[in-house]
């Protein structure tokens, strides 16, 4: 079943304010990685984290892994509707396994943004 | 570089029809996969295959089946459709030991009647 919790499954917020989305494991993950899909389209890459506390930063866009890597977070400065669309996390199976580079997803958050 | 195609991109079915997604990459990937996207429930891995000439099971695998026929090329097949697999496609592939970023193609909707 479903080893990463996503949070929230909706978001709703008006153009220039934050916006934050959290990814929760009971298990420590081998690594994250994040994708963002807009409305009718695929998913694209953004990030992947693998170490301890990692910080990456994107322009607006904050990604953070934990210290235990149970739990990351993707936050957003001051959104723009260009921002429209779904975020995905996702745990990429362990590099010892056959099924080496396998996805399993959490179940996303909806982002709309209100000019 | 046209990346991962998928055809069709809209497809209705009656119950009990069979159908065939197509997938292709040429990006020399060896990895390809199929998930399904549902409402609230992210995507879901259906089957993958990590190198040309293998396939095994995701998470959802009941009611499908893949061929790999070579490494561009990964389908999936619905021998009899039913309303349950109504859902969004998404083929995907990637190379993870050189990078572990995986490639989307832009999606089949299927809804089965």
């Amino acid at each position: 079943g479903q080893q990463v919790m996503q949070i929230p499954q909706y978001q709703h917020v008006q153009e220039g304010e934050d916006f934050t989305t959290y990814c929760n494991s009971s298990t420590t993950l081998s690594n994250i990685q994040w994708y963002k899909q807009r409305p009718g389209g695929h998913p694209v890459f953004l990030i992947q984290l693998v170490k301890s506390g990692e910080v990456k930063k994107q322009k607006r866009l904050t990604f953070q892994f934990g210290e235990a890597k149970k739990n990351s977070s993707l936050h957003i400065t001051a959104t723009q509707t260009t921002d429209v669309g779904t975020y995905f996390c996702a745990e990429v199976s362990n590099a010892g396994d056959t099924s080496y580079g396998k996805l399993t997803f959490g179940q996303g958050t909806i982002l709309t943004v209100h000019p | 570089n046209a990346g991962v195609t998928q055809t069709p991109k809209f497809q209705v079915l009656k119950t009990g029809q069979s159908m065939t997604l197509q997938c292709a990459q040429d990006m020399n990937h060896n990895s390809m996969y199929w998930y399904r996207q549902d409402p609230g429930m992210g995507l879901r891995l259906i089957y993958y295959s990590a190198s040309e000439g293998t396939t095994d099971k995701g998470e959802v695998p009941n009611g499908y089946n893949v061929s790999r026929l070579n490494k561009r090329e990964f389908s999936l097949r619905l021998e009899s459709a039913a309303p349950s697999q109504t859902s969004v496609y998404f083929c995907a592939s990637s190379d993870p030991w050189l990078a572990t970023e995986a490639f989307f193609g832009q999606g089949t909707r299927l809804t089965v009647v």
